[in-house]
């Protein structure tokens, strides 16, 4: 069954520092999106991403944060100067043209800022 | 007042039991409604949708009530393997995959 990859599984990093978190959506769908989760909290939306372009994004996605689809498979997240706040479980989602409410999430990344 | 409500759990139950999921929500332009499934600290995966007329997929049942902006999930005859926390997830009119997740409630099924 085809699937959402995301690397690495776990970063750390330290505060101030850039990191990007990568993700392979499923080859056929168009619509990528990123989340986080905070340890305890709930699942946010972050991001949404389309015909190379961002269709809609959250407060939570200030200008600390870029989206990118580099060539043909990969979908990046970028924080330029991540803060203690950052720490948090990242995942990528893809969805199917005509059915872009049904996600398939990614295993996601931890990201761990100290 | 939170836009996806859910019972705050945690909810520790028999095998064999039936356990039921309340989820309320807050915006009445919502359209799109869902229950996903996730492991401890692993990505949610999609149980099912929620449709008015109620849908059913074998021992999982859930209703949705638009008046009352109320989406429930029933599991019947609990399993060991359905230890999980259940997020309940709307989307509203023209947002597509910006879902708008509940805390969750967490299911502990035990022997």
């Amino acid at each position: 069954e085809p699937e959402v990859t995301q690397t690495p599984s776990h970063q750390v990093t330290q505060m101030g520092q850039e990191v990007i978190l990568r993700c392979v959506p499923i080859s056929n769908h168009l619509y990528f999106y990123w989340y986080r989760q905070i340890l305890g909290q709930k699942v946010e939306f972050l991001v949404s991403f389309y015909n190379n372009e961002i269709s809609e994004k959250s407060e939570i996605f200030d200008d600390q944060f870029s989206v990118e689809r580099p060539d043909g498979s990969n979908f990046t997240l970028k924080i330029r100067s991540t803060k203690l706040e950052d720490s948090a479980m990242y995942f990528c989602a893809s969805s199917v043209p005509g059915t872009n409410e049904k996600l398939f999430f990614g295993s996601g990344t931890q990201l761990s800022v100290l | 007042r939170k836009e996806v409500e859910q019972d705050p759990g945690p909810f520790n139950v028999p095998e064999g039991a039936t356990v039921a999921f309340n989820c309320t929500y807050s915006n009445s332009a919502s359209q799109s409604f869902f229950w996903y499934r996730q492991d401890c600290r692993k990505e949610p995966k999609l149980l099912m949708s929620v449709y008015s007329s109620g849908n059913e997929d074998g021992r999982f049942t859930a209703q949705l009530n638009r008046a009352s902006q109320y989406i429930s999930l029933l599991i019947r005859d609990s399993k060991l393997s359905d230890s999980a926390t259940y997020l309940c997830v709307v989307n509203k009119r023209g947002q597509g995959g910006k879902l708008i997740f509940g805390q969750g409630t967490e299911l502990s099924v035990k022997p």
